[in-house]
């Protein structure tokens, strides 16, 4: 299985201010069809999870270019710049391609 | 609107079953792929099961931890997605979420399940 590891555990940054997450994957996630199947995730708190980033650098419908997603191979990382109040949660990274898929074990974020 | 509502959680004994829903509108439910994905009270994330389209036989893929206990099937005409899950144990109690497609872009609220004596 493909073991998907993020760091920090947890975070704190001030309203306004940039952090970076990190999510390294045990193998390469490049797909045999050219595709990187990377995935960042927010659960807020009480909510359910919302997709952020999909295939390394794409943001999904709605989502602020305040968040944006890099990296390839093995090593990846979302970046959210002007952090705001509404950004506290937990942030998860996961991969889709290679069954069973699997995520991070999560990043939480706190404002200070 | 993408929606979907998962029911059917609950409190079970070990060793017991317990039967998922996920209820489905605002997408073409007949060529998604479905997945359940639980969550554990520690917050984990881990994905369980996946059914693919009529196009592709309707091809289920697991998790080991659950092989041969849980079955994932679905039903295009009510546009639903099931989890049969079985010899249920104490470390299967989770959130359990339905998510289609190939980066889970949407989640219902989740269905609570919880294994216990």
């Amino acid at each position: 299985d493909v073991v998907m590891t993020q760091t920090p555990v947890s975070l704190s940054v001030s309203l306004g201010g940039q952090v970076s997450i990190s999510c390294r994957s045990s193998q390469s996630l490049l797909h045999n069809n050219g595709n990187t199947y990377l995935s960042w995730y927010l659960q807020k708190p009480g909510q359910s999870p919302q997709l952020l980033i999909y295939k390394v650098s794409n943001r999904f419908s709605g989502i602020s270019d305040r968040f944006s997603g890099s990296g390839s191979g093995t090593d990846f990382t979302l970046k959210i710049s002007r952090v705001e109040p509404d950004d506290l949660g937990l942030y998860y990274c996961g991969q889709g391609t290679q069954y069973p898929l699997t995520f991070g074990s999560g990043t939480k974020l706190e404002i200070k | 609107e993408v929606q979907l509502v998962e029911t059917g959680g609950g409190l079970v004994q070990p060793g017991k079953s317990l039967k998922l829903t996920c209820a489905t509108s605002g997408f073409t439910f007949s060529t998604a792929w479905m997945h359940w994905v639980r969550q554990s009270p520690e917050k984990r994330l881990e994905w369980i099961a996946r059914i693919k389209d009529k196009s592709n036989n309707y091809a289920t893929d697991y998790v080991e931890s659950v092989k041969g206990r849980f079955t994932i099937s679905r039903d295009d005409s009510k546009s639903s997605v099931y989890l049969q899950m079985n010899s249920l144990k104490e470390e299967d109690t989770a959130t359990y979420y339905c998510t289609p497609g190939y980066w889970f872009a949407y989640w219902g609220q989740g269905t609570l399940v919880t294994v216990s004596s």
